[in-house]
């Protein structure tokens, strides 16, 4: 049983598009952390949202915890060759990953 | 600069013959931990650390050893590598553990093979 589910697994997409991928779980957090690896390194943190409906703003993503405190979005508007790698959800306090979304972003 | 250093970055390997996976990190942080990614499984912590001396199992401990020695040092040990001990494995650290805003700092993995 996978603590935090990710969708979708995989989602390619073109160049300017947008996107959103999601972090659920049955489970409340009391923050919850999103990464974004690049092939060939390790997990870099985008972000850590605390407070259930925050939302924060880094550039052209956008990450949202949910009201509840048991799921999060990230949404990507115009998303660019940049933007492609594995993002992944994380709880915040216990380490425990989900299974990551790859995104391919086509020039 | 503030990182966390793996080496080596490459290995292969045949099984049985033990190995170390070197970490070390230069940010004076108590917690510390070992992951190994593979396909379809995300990342799967093996153990972790949350100061010297004390170490504990994460989800797959098994075929694993670690030590704490030192603040900064969290070696992962291979007593005897099997195949399925063939992955990408990550070494991570965090100023603490449970804290809210304190996120894991990762190396840049080391790609393991066994033959």
């Amino acid at each position: 049983t996978q603590l935090l589910e990710q969708s979708p697994q995989f989602l390619s997409i073109q160049e300017g598009e947008n996107l959103t991928v999601y972090c659920n779980s049955s489970s409340v957090f009391s923050s919850l952390q999103w990464y974004r690896q690049e092939p060939g390194e390790g997990p870099v943190l985008l972000v850590t949202v605390v407070t259930g409906g925050e939302v924060k703003k880094l550039k052209r993503l956008t990450f949202q915890f949910g009201d509840a405190r048991k799921d999060s979005s990230l949404h990507i508007t115009a998303a660019q060759p940049g933007d492609t790698g594995l993002y992944l959800c994380e709880t915040g306090n216990q380490f425990y990953f989900g299974t990551g979304t790859s995104l391919t972003v086509i020039p | 600069e503030a990182q966390v250093t793996q080496n080596p970055r490459y290995l292969i390997t045949v099984t049985g013959k033990k190995l170390t996976v070197t970490c070390s990190q230069n940010m004076n942080h108590e917690y510390m931990s070992w992951y190994r990614q593979d396909p379809g499984l995300g990342l799967r912590q093996i153990y972790y650390s949350m100061n010297v001396e004390v170490t504990d199992k994460g989800d797959v401990p098994e075929g694993y050893k670690v030590s704490r020695k030192e603040k900064r040092n969290f070696p992962l040990i291979l007593e005897s590598p099997s195949p399925n001990q063939t992955s990408l494995y990550f070494c991570a650290s965090s100023l603490s553990w449970g804290e809210n805003n304190s996120p894991l700092h990762f190396g840049n993995g080391t790609r393991l093979t066994v033959t």
